[in-house]
């Protein structure tokens, strides 16, 4: 499995709701990421998670918290979003050795819209 | 942090070659990329250089002068699916920490 699977593939949601974005990966990678790509604008470093604990946090508002359950999963919550805050939001992951060691590897992306 | 830039858009023709420039200021390098994405599709890996000099991995090649902060990605025998944008990224010296620039679209004309 080289995949990185991410569901769900659309989520459309109010700005009073609470909603997860969801990520997962077969592929032993450890260091797993949540990016955030606007149209026609490149992706955004949001969270990476290595071994399971965050180790980088990009001044994320706390309406985002991730969350890395095992080395397998990796959730994005949700909570009083705004419209702007609409969005593709990729997840990807790492490999931990040559050759694979310095390339992510991308989920298809959550593409959330907040109304 | 990074400064990362490259064109925004580039058109060619079937069969031809196109170079899209990159060129990028960092606190710190180790090592960069380029991803292609179709629109409303993930990024997937295209190349990486981490040492001067030329990568080539069959129509696709890439080029790094780590003391000028310049990579070029040369695409060759254009194709219609090579249609897409290309971006462009640079790894810092925290090894888990990837910044992408903005992106070139490429399009590919018959």
């Amino acid at each position: 499995d080289t995949e990185v699977t991410q569901t769900p593939k659309h989520l459309v949601m109010g700005m009073t709701n609470k909603k997860s974005l969801k990520c997962e990966q077969h592929m032993g990678h450890r260091a797993m990421y949540w990016y955030k790509q606007k149209a026609k604008k490149p992706p955004e470093l949001m969270f990476v998670y290595s071994y399971e604990k965050l180790s980088i946090n990009e001044s994320v508002p706390s309406r985002f918290s991730p969350e890395c359950p095992n080395s397998s999963l990796l959730n994005l919550h949700l909570h009083a979003l705004q419209p702007e805050d609409s969005a593709l939001y990729l997840c990807a992951s790492k490999g931990n050795s040559e050759p694979g060691a310095n390339v992510l590897t991308f989920g298809a992306g959550s593409r959330l819209t907040v109304l | 942090g990074q400064n990362i830039d490259q064109p925004t858009e580039m058109t060619a023709t079937e069969g031809a070659i196109v170079q899209i420039n990159c060129t990028y200021q960092t606190s710190g390098f180790n090592g960069l990329f380029w991803y292609q994405q179709h629109a409303g599709e993930a990024p997937t890996f295209l190349s990486y250089n981490v040492l001067d000099g030329l990568e080539e991995k069959g129509r696709f090649s890439s080029f790094l002068s780590r003391s000028k902060g310049y990579s070029y990605l040369l695409l060759k025998e254009l194709q219609m699916k090579d249609s897409a944008s290309y971006l462009c990224a640079v790894r810092d010296r925290n090894d888990y920490k990837l910044s992408f620039g903005a992106g070139t679209t490429v399009t590919v004309r018959a």
